[in-house]
């Protein structure tokens, strides 16, 4: 079975720029979270998406937004880029549901690696 | 708050073991593993639900004191392959995610 898979793998952009990087969960899974990684950091929470519902939103500005189709990928779309938005973006899915959080394990895609100039 | 793990740093030679912590100043209701290797994604390793549970797989184990708000994964006989940067998990409020501070694991031949 085909593992999270997300789109593009690489992308350079330039500050004030916007970008949308993609997110295929594994079949079955209706849960998406996407993850900023800075560079030897651990994986900062952006977003959660549960059948195209946002559940839960980390600390980041209102220049980062996402949404959840019906086939349950995901989109996250950030506008007008700053140089510290470079990074790895991870997206991760899980099964979903009731307490879906607590006691599922995310599976996480290979990220897409942004890099602003 | 972030969960912060120590040590930061391991090296160890193979065979030999290792302790990581997570500590929590906020009550944990769950705790998730993780592995990454360097320019790869996270791979989960474990979650522990209940308080002073223990899971185990293969060499690898981990325990939760939901009363300290601490876990801790054990590594028996380490491998080369255990190398990685293994981080906690937990959920605050109900569905926001906080990965713990990492910790850096190199095993030696």
């Amino acid at each position: 079975d085909a593992g999270v898979t997300q789109s593009p793998t690489h992308l350079i952009k330039t500050r004030g720029q916007h970008v949308t990087l993609r997110c295929s969960p594994i079949s079955g899974h209706k849960s998406v979270s996407w993850y900023q990684q800075v560079l030897g950091q651990g994986p900062q929470f952006i977003f959660q998406y549960y059948e195209k519902e946002e559940r839960g939103r980390g600390n980041f500005p209102d220049r980062f937004s996402a949404r959840q189709f019906p086939n349950y990928s995901s989109e996250l779309n950030v506008n007008a880029l700053l140089l510290g938005d470079s990074a790895l973006y991870l997206c991760a899915s899980s099964l979903g549901g009731t307490g879906q959080n607590l006691g599922q394990p995310q599976h996480f895609g290979d990220g897409t690696r942004l890099s602003i100039l | 708050q972030q969960p912060v793990q120590s040590p930061q740093a391991v090296i160890l030679r193979e065979g030999e073991d290792a302790v990581i912590n997570c500590s929590s100043s906020k009550a944990l209701y769950s705790v998730h593993w993780y592995r990454q290797k360097h320019g790869e994604a996270p791979v989960f390793l474990m979650i522990l639900l209940k308080g002073g549970e223990q899971k185990g797989h293969e060499k690898i184990s981990a325990s939760f004191n939901e009363k300290k708000q601490q876990s801790s994964l054990y590594l028996t006989a380490s491998q080369l392959s255990y190398s990685g940067t293994y981080f906690c998990g937990t959920v605050s409020g109900t569905y926001k995610y906080i990965f713990g501070t990492g910790t850096r694991l190199k095993v030696l031949a």
